[in-house]
């Protein structure tokens, strides 16, 4: 399978503690991108790489959460210290490099669902 | 005010009725539109990207109205597996993100 990839796809943990998500992007694909979607809602962007470099993070990213693509392939979402209102899907997402103005397809992969007791 | 707003339905409709959605976007700088969907449990996908002038994939036709700010899906003689969350879907203002803002999705449900 050829497509993104994430791990875990489901994690339950007690409030309080760490946990760590990963994503595997389409091999060739230069942006990498990280969303939150909660029960009713739309997914809503937290944060997007373009190859290693982080170039914008949402409001929504606390400084509890953190996310690195140390190579620009993988990427890590890590949130500390978890709180039930952490619980949600996060979708991770990649695509080529757009144009100027240009928009290239964001292919998003089956979520990391996470529940904090 | 969401920055794109849908009604959450569900729609309930018998197969092969049309149904339509609508969708409305605040910024008027928004640069891309598109119709995503998304199954239950699932990741969302790329349905269709909407033009001004309107774009048709098989049943599926989509329509933007960029003066209104207003974005529509038509779906022509509805199938089982047409049921699914429905998202409305613009890029952020200024190309270089490329960040997709979504609506909260409306459920179509299709009844035999």
């Amino acid at each position: 399978d050829t497509g993104v990839s994430q791990d875990p796809r489901h994690k339950i943990t007690k409030r309080g503690q760490n946990v760590t998500f990963r994503c595997d992007p389409i091999s060739e694909h230069n942006r990498l991108y990280w969303y939150r979607q909660t029960l009713g809602q739309g997914p809503e962007f937290l944060t997007y790489f373009q190859n290693e470099a982080q170039l914008e993070k949402s409001r929504l990213l606390s400084d509890r959460f953190s996310a690195e693509r140390p190579k620009g392939s993988f990427s890590t979402l890590e949130i500390q210290r978890t709180e039930q209102g952490d619980s949600a899907m996060y979708l991770c997402a990649s695509s080529l490099l757009p144009g100027e103005w240009a928009f290239n397809e964001q292919f998003f992969g089956p979520g990391t669902r996470l529940t904090v007791l | 005010r969401k920055e794109v707003e849908q009604d959450p339905g569900p729609f309930n409709v018998p197969e092969g009725a049309t149904v339509a959605f609508n969708c409305t976007y605040s910024n008027s700088a928004s640069q891309s539109f598109f119709w995503y969907r998304q199954d239950c449990r699932k990741e969302p996908k790329l349905l269709m990207s909407v033009y001004s002038s309107g774009n048709e994939d098989g049943r599926f036709t989509a329509q933007l109205n960029r003066a209104s700010q207003y974005i529509s899906l038509l779906i022509r003689d509805s199938k089982l597996s047409d049921s699914a969350t429905y998202l409305c879907v613009v890029t952020a203002y200024g190309g270089a993100t490329n960040k997709l803002i979504f609506g909260t999705g409306t459920l179509l449900a299709v009844q035999p």
